[in-house]
């Protein structure tokens, strides 16, 4: 059975860099899927933020792109998301997500962490 | 980016009930639809992709159906286990964008 679960830091201050971890159990970060992070805002709901393959390769969505890198780790069985100069506005819910991408139904996360809460406040 | 919009933000039903909830797109976006349903402090389950292929594991009450901008999301015979919030999600394009959710409560 595929497990995530996210972690890191449950309070952030204004300006600095946001650091999550997921780890992976019962698979290897190393296969054929992509690994995503999405968060959950009360204001504008579900927000994909990006995801990474095996190889390194990444996509963001455009809105965070100059904030945001994603990174696997492969000894560790784990990927990260790095989010800079952090404002009350990342204030989120943070999921990591496994997705399978196939040519007729794009993206499909299949398998999702519990969620991690970060504030981010002085 | 591509809008995802459900309707209604929330709904009363009773266990047993039918209920519909609709997902528009505002572009095309063919078939490449999800379906999630989403309980606060746990993880979000896939329940439905390509607009209406059931995920393993999902009960046959749950069909979804929809193309190109429509879609929508029916749930048959109401279980207790089913209030929770439902999302639309399109995967057509990045950014992958998300209806704002369906609340789906007693």
């Amino acid at each position: 059975q595929v497990e995530l679960q996210e972690s890191g830091p449950g309070l952030v201050k204004p300006g600095e860099t946001l650091s999550l971890t997921c780890t992976v159990s019962g698979a290897s970060v190393s296969s054929s899927y992509w690994w995503s992070w999405v968060r959950q805002t009360p204001g504008k709901g579900l927000e994909w933020i990006g995801e990474v393959f095996h190889s390194g390769g990444a996509s963001y969505n455009p809105s965070l792109n100059s904030r945001v890198s994603i990174s696997i780790d492969k000894s560790k069985n784990q990927f990260s998301l790095s989010l800079d100069s952090v404002t009350a506005a990342d204030t989120a819910v943070y999921f990591c997500a496994r997705d399978v991408i196939t040519a007729t139904s794009g993206g499909i996360s299949d398998v999702w962490g519990p969620g991690t809460k970060v504030i981010v406040s002085s | 980016d591509i809008q995802m919009t459900q309707s209604p933000t929330f709904l009363s039903a009773s266990v047993g009930d039918r209920i519909v909830i609709s997902c528009r797109a505002s572009h095309n976006i063919s078939r490449y639809l999800n379906w999630f349903q989403h309980s606060p402090g746990t993880a979000p389950k896939l329940l439905m992709f390509g607009a209406s292929t059931l995920h393993g594991g999902i009960p046959k009450r749950f069909s979804g159906s929809g193309s190109g901008t429509d879609f929508s999301l029916t749930i048959n015979d109401l279980h207790r286990e089913d209030f929770a919030t439902y999302f639309c999600q399109q995967t057509v394009r990045i950014p992958r964008t998300f209806g704002q959710g369906t609340t789906l409560e007693i």
